[in-house]
């Protein structure tokens, strides 16, 4: 069984910049979470996809803005960059349709902005 | 406001030595119950979860958390840490009926274990 995979693992930009993370959901998992991990803090919910609409949105501005193929697979989009938005994204995946909900977790992409 | 909070920040401990990390929310209606673990350099890994039933849960590596409800409460337990448990620990928590599987965590206890 595949877990989730990300890409890439680390990535620096130029505030104004725009970025593209990719995210892989395990074998399986429809539903696919972005998570935003700032240094020193925890995980904060960006958006979930779910059949490939947004299915639920976090306190992030329009700016940030993904995608869900009909494979599964995820991309989470940031336009003008700031430097703030330097962290760690997380990528979970899902089974819906189960009675609980538990998410498994990708590495992670590293972004700087300088 | 949803929310959750953990006691300490930065717990040091000596192998051996039990563990207790505190953790409590904010949330209205029932909720699901997480403790998830963050090795150095891997991604978050699900230690255990509690969505109903016995209040006490045991997860992996020795790992335990108790749900107490009256107290908005799920305080992670183990009776003796060795160096491999060095990590960032987060609770987390998400609610039974909503409509998307939003998890919100808490701002993480880094636990350093000292041989």
């Amino acid at each position: 069984e595949t877990g989730v995979t990300q890409s890439p693992t680390h990535l620096i930009k130029t505030r104004g910049q725009q970025v593209t993370l990719r995210c892989s959901s395990q074998s399986g998992h429809n539903t696919v979470s972005w998570y935003q991990q700032a240094l020193g803090q925890g995980p904060q919910f960006i958006f979930q996809y779910y059949r490939e609409e947004e299915n639920g949105r976090g306190n992030f501005p329009p700016r940030f803005s993904g995608l869900q193929f009909p494979n599964y697979s995820s991309e989470l989009n940031v336009n003008a960059l700031e430097l703030d938005d330097s962290a760690l994204y997380l990528c979970a995946s899902s089974p819906r349709g189960l009675a609980y909900n538990e998410q498994f977790f990708g590495p992670g992409t590293r972004l700087t902005v300088l | 406001a949803q929310s959750v909070s953990q006691h300490n920040h930065h717990v040091i401990l000596s192998e051996a030595a039990s563990l207790e990390l505190g953790c409590n929310y904010s949330y209205g209606g029932t909720v699901n119950l997480f403790w998830y673990v963050q090795y150095p350099g891997q991604h978050l890994q699900l230690l255990l979860k509690y969505f109903s039933g016995d209040p006490l849960v045991k997860g992996i590596k020795g790992f335990e958390a108790e749900f107490i409800k009256s107290k908005f409460s799920f305080n992670l337990r183990k009776p003796s840490v060795q160096w491999s448990d060095t990590a960032e620990y987060f609770c987390a928590v998400n609610g039974k009926k909503t409509s998307y599987d939003k998890v919100i965590f808490g701002p993480g206890t880094s636990l350093s274990v000292i041989p």
